[in-house]
Protein backbone atom coordinates (compact mmCIF):
# COMPACT_ATOMS: atom_id res chain seq x y z
CA UNK A 1 0.00 0.00 0.00
CA UNK A 2 1.09 3.60 -0.62
CA UNK A 3 1.19 5.95 2.35
CA UNK A 4 2.92 8.69 4.41
CA UNK A 5 3.44 9.01 8.12
CA UNK A 6 4.32 11.72 10.08
CA UNK A 7 4.47 10.39 13.76
CA UNK A 8 4.20 13.51 15.23
CA UNK A 9 0.82 15.47 14.96
CA UNK A 10 1.88 18.43 16.95
CA UNK A 11 5.60 19.53 17.77
CA UNK A 12 6.82 22.94 19.87
CA UNK A 13 10.07 24.63 19.55
CA UNK A 14 11.35 27.69 20.91
CA UNK A 15 12.43 30.66 18.35
CA UNK A 16 16.88 29.38 17.51
CA UNK A 17 16.15 26.06 18.37
CA UNK A 18 16.68 23.35 15.58
CA UNK A 19 13.68 21.38 13.91
CA UNK A 20 13.35 18.24 12.55
CA UNK A 21 10.36 16.61 11.12
CA UNK A 22 9.85 13.14 10.92
CA UNK A 23 8.23 11.21 7.41
CA UNK A 24 7.94 7.89 7.05
CA UNK A 25 6.65 6.46 3.05
CA UNK A 26 5.91 2.72 1.60
CA UNK A 27 5.54 3.12 -2.16
CA UNK A 28 5.87 0.63 -4.36
CA UNK A 29 8.22 2.20 -6.97
CA UNK A 30 10.86 4.55 -7.16
CA UNK A 31 9.58 7.53 -4.64
CA UNK A 32 9.52 11.23 -5.60
CA UNK A 33 9.31 13.22 -2.40
CA UNK A 34 8.74 16.21 -1.16
CA UNK A 35 7.72 18.73 1.58
CA UNK A 36 4.91 21.63 1.91
CA UNK A 37 4.13 23.90 4.04
CA UNK A 38 0.50 25.18 4.63
CA UNK A 39 -0.18 28.40 6.90
CA UNK A 40 -3.92 29.01 8.07
CA UNK A 41 -5.95 30.25 5.38
CA UNK A 42 -3.44 29.23 2.74
CA UNK A 43 -2.68 26.99 -0.12
CA UNK A 44 0.45 24.24 -0.06
CA UNK A 45 3.80 25.78 -0.60
CA UNK A 46 6.52 23.46 -1.95
CA UNK A 47 9.48 23.83 0.44
CA UNK A 48 11.66 21.03 -1.29
CA UNK A 49 11.68 17.88 -2.99
CA UNK A 50 14.27 14.85 -3.80
CA UNK A 51 13.74 12.79 -7.03
CA UNK A 52 17.24 10.98 -7.54
CA UNK A 53 20.63 12.15 -6.56
CA UNK A 54 21.84 13.19 -3.55
CA UNK A 55 20.06 12.82 -0.84
CA UNK A 56 20.19 15.50 0.91
CA UNK A 57 18.47 18.53 -0.26
CA UNK A 58 17.87 21.61 0.15
CA UNK A 59 14.97 24.23 -0.05
CA UNK A 60 13.64 27.43 0.29
CA UNK A 61 13.71 28.93 3.86
CA UNK A 62 16.56 27.74 5.21
CA UNK A 63 15.19 23.87 4.97
CA UNK A 64 16.60 20.87 4.24
CA UNK A 65 15.82 16.94 4.08
CA UNK A 66 17.56 13.59 3.99
CA UNK A 67 16.12 10.96 1.97
CA UNK A 68 17.20 7.61 3.82
CA UNK A 69 16.04 4.41 1.66
CA UNK A 70 16.91 2.04 4.10
CA UNK A 71 14.65 3.43 6.59
CA UNK A 72 12.09 4.65 3.92
CA UNK A 73 12.13 8.27 5.52
CA UNK A 74 12.45 11.70 4.22
CA UNK A 75 13.21 13.95 7.24
CA UNK A 76 12.89 17.82 7.30
CA UNK A 77 15.28 20.10 8.83
CA UNK A 78 16.09 23.33 9.87
CA UNK A 79 19.13 24.67 12.39
CA UNK A 80 17.69 27.65 13.69
CA UNK A 81 14.02 27.90 13.59
CA UNK A 82 12.37 31.41 13.37
CA UNK A 83 8.48 32.70 14.66
CA UNK A 84 7.49 32.86 11.07
CA UNK A 85 7.81 29.06 10.39
CA UNK A 86 4.96 28.07 12.64
CA UNK A 87 2.48 26.21 10.00
CA UNK A 88 1.42 22.85 9.05
CA UNK A 89 4.33 20.77 7.30
CA UNK A 90 3.03 17.51 4.94
CA UNK A 91 5.38 15.24 3.47
CA UNK A 92 4.29 13.91 0.01
CA UNK A 93 5.29 10.82 -2.25
CA UNK A 94 4.64 10.58 -5.74
CA UNK A 95 6.49 8.52 -8.59
CA UNK A 96 7.34 8.49 -12.28
CA UNK A 97 4.10 8.88 -15.25
CA UNK A 98 1.41 10.25 -12.56
CA UNK A 99 0.50 13.35 -10.93
CA UNK A 100 -1.07 12.04 -8.29
CA UNK A 101 0.59 12.64 -4.72
CA UNK A 102 -0.06 10.98 -1.64
CA UNK A 103 0.42 13.38 1.96
CA UNK A 104 0.58 12.15 5.06
CA UNK A 105 -1.65 13.85 7.65
CA UNK A 106 0.55 16.82 8.57
CA UNK A 107 2.85 17.76 11.51
CA UNK A 108 1.44 21.43 13.29
CA UNK A 109 4.99 23.62 14.52
CA UNK A 110 4.50 26.21 17.35
CA UNK A 111 7.28 28.25 17.70
CA UNK A 112 7.28 30.18 20.87
CA UNK A 113 9.57 33.15 21.56
CA UNK B 1 1.44 37.42 -13.06
CA UNK B 2 -1.81 35.73 -11.17
CA UNK B 3 -0.85 32.44 -9.30
CA UNK B 4 -4.53 29.52 -9.39
CA UNK B 5 -7.46 31.29 -8.13
CA UNK B 6 -10.20 29.51 -6.78
CA UNK B 7 -13.77 30.50 -6.05
CA UNK B 8 -15.77 30.92 -4.06
CA UNK B 9 -13.56 31.15 -1.08
CA UNK B 10 -16.37 29.61 1.54
CA UNK B 11 -19.49 28.01 0.95
CA UNK B 12 -22.29 26.68 3.00
CA UNK B 13 -24.57 23.99 1.75
CA UNK B 14 -26.79 21.33 2.71
CA UNK B 15 -27.06 17.67 3.07
CA UNK B 16 -28.38 16.52 -0.52
CA UNK B 17 -27.26 19.57 -2.40
CA UNK B 18 -25.12 20.36 -5.25
CA UNK B 19 -22.23 22.22 -5.48
CA UNK B 20 -19.79 23.80 -8.52
CA UNK B 21 -16.25 24.76 -7.34
CA UNK B 22 -14.50 26.23 -9.67
CA UNK B 23 -10.84 27.50 -10.32
CA UNK B 24 -8.59 29.34 -12.82
CA UNK B 25 -5.07 27.52 -13.64
CA UNK B 26 -1.88 30.21 -13.16
CA UNK B 27 -1.18 31.99 -16.40
CA UNK B 28 1.09 28.87 -18.67
CA UNK B 29 -0.58 25.76 -16.94
CA UNK B 30 -2.79 23.42 -18.65
CA UNK B 31 -3.30 20.85 -16.33
CA UNK B 32 -6.36 20.64 -13.54
CA UNK B 33 -5.77 18.47 -10.24
CA UNK B 34 -8.11 18.79 -7.61
CA UNK B 35 -7.84 18.02 -3.94
CA UNK B 36 -9.75 17.24 -0.60
CA UNK B 37 -8.39 18.01 2.87
CA UNK B 38 -10.77 17.19 5.40
CA UNK B 39 -10.22 18.86 9.20
CA UNK B 40 -6.99 17.76 10.33
CA UNK B 41 -5.94 15.30 7.44
CA UNK B 42 -3.78 15.53 4.76
CA UNK B 43 -5.01 16.58 1.16
CA UNK B 44 -6.09 13.70 -0.93
CA UNK B 45 -6.41 13.34 -4.86
CA UNK B 46 -9.32 13.67 -6.52
CA UNK B 47 -8.86 13.63 -10.41
CA UNK B 48 -7.06 15.76 -12.49
CA UNK B 49 -8.07 17.27 -15.85
CA UNK B 50 -6.15 17.47 -19.06
CA UNK B 51 -7.01 18.50 -22.44
CA UNK B 52 -10.38 18.59 -21.20
CA UNK B 53 -10.66 14.69 -20.22
CA UNK B 54 -9.99 13.11 -16.60
CA UNK B 55 -6.51 11.66 -16.82
CA UNK B 56 -5.95 10.39 -13.62
CA UNK B 57 -8.79 9.96 -10.57
CA UNK B 58 -8.39 8.75 -6.68
CA UNK B 59 -10.82 6.85 -4.62
CA UNK B 60 -13.36 9.13 -4.79
CA UNK B 61 -17.37 8.27 -5.14
CA UNK B 62 -19.00 9.01 -8.39
CA UNK B 63 -20.84 12.00 -6.40
CA UNK B 64 -17.83 13.80 -7.40
CA UNK B 65 -17.25 15.24 -11.32
CA UNK B 66 -15.55 17.59 -12.92
CA UNK B 67 -15.01 19.77 -15.95
CA UNK B 68 -12.19 21.55 -18.16
CA UNK B 69 -12.97 24.03 -20.52
CA UNK B 70 -10.95 25.10 -23.61
CA UNK B 71 -9.29 27.84 -21.59
CA UNK B 72 -8.08 25.54 -18.87
CA UNK B 73 -10.28 26.54 -15.87
CA UNK B 74 -11.60 23.51 -14.34
CA UNK B 75 -15.20 22.88 -12.44
CA UNK B 76 -15.32 20.44 -9.45
CA UNK B 77 -18.71 19.20 -9.02
CA UNK B 78 -20.27 17.31 -5.80
CA UNK B 79 -23.72 16.15 -5.85
CA UNK B 80 -25.88 14.34 -2.92
CA UNK B 81 -23.72 16.25 -0.36
CA UNK B 82 -23.02 14.60 2.85
CA UNK B 83 -21.59 15.55 6.16
CA UNK B 84 -18.37 13.99 5.47
CA UNK B 85 -18.02 16.21 2.29
CA UNK B 86 -17.35 19.03 4.41
CA UNK B 87 -13.11 19.89 3.60
CA UNK B 88 -11.16 22.03 2.37
CA UNK B 89 -10.76 21.68 -1.79
CA UNK B 90 -7.42 22.41 -3.18
CA UNK B 91 -6.85 23.11 -6.80
CA UNK B 92 -3.27 22.55 -8.37
CA UNK B 93 -2.50 23.56 -11.67
CA UNK B 94 0.49 22.09 -13.55
CA UNK B 95 1.85 22.00 -17.06
CA UNK B 96 1.41 18.62 -18.83
CA UNK B 97 1.31 15.21 -17.49
CA UNK B 98 3.49 13.38 -15.79
CA UNK B 99 5.84 16.95 -15.17
CA UNK B 100 7.04 15.46 -12.04
CA UNK B 101 4.58 17.56 -9.78
CA UNK B 102 5.46 21.33 -10.86
CA UNK B 103 2.20 22.02 -8.63
CA UNK B 104 0.91 25.62 -7.98
CA UNK B 105 -1.86 25.21 -5.50
CA UNK B 106 -4.97 27.88 -4.97
CA UNK B 107 -5.82 28.64 -1.60
CA UNK B 108 -8.36 26.36 -1.55
CA UNK B 109 -12.61 26.70 -1.10
CA UNK B 110 -14.28 25.28 2.41
CA UNK B 111 -17.14 23.75 1.86
CA UNK B 112 -19.35 23.36 5.13
CA UNK B 113 -22.00 21.00 4.51
CA UNK B 114 -24.80 21.18 7.26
Amino acid sequence: AQSVTQPDIHITVSEGASLELRCNYSYGATPYLFWYVQSPGQGLQLLLKYFSGDTLVQGIKGFEAEFKRSQSSFNLRKPSVHWSDAAEYFCAVGGQNTDKLIFGTGTRLQVFP
Amino acid sequence: DAGVTQSPTHLIKTRGQQVTLRCSPKSGHDTVSWYQQALGQGPQFIFQYYEEEERQRGNFPDRFSGHQFPNYSSELNVNALLLGDSALYLCASSLGLAANYGYTFGSGTRLTVV
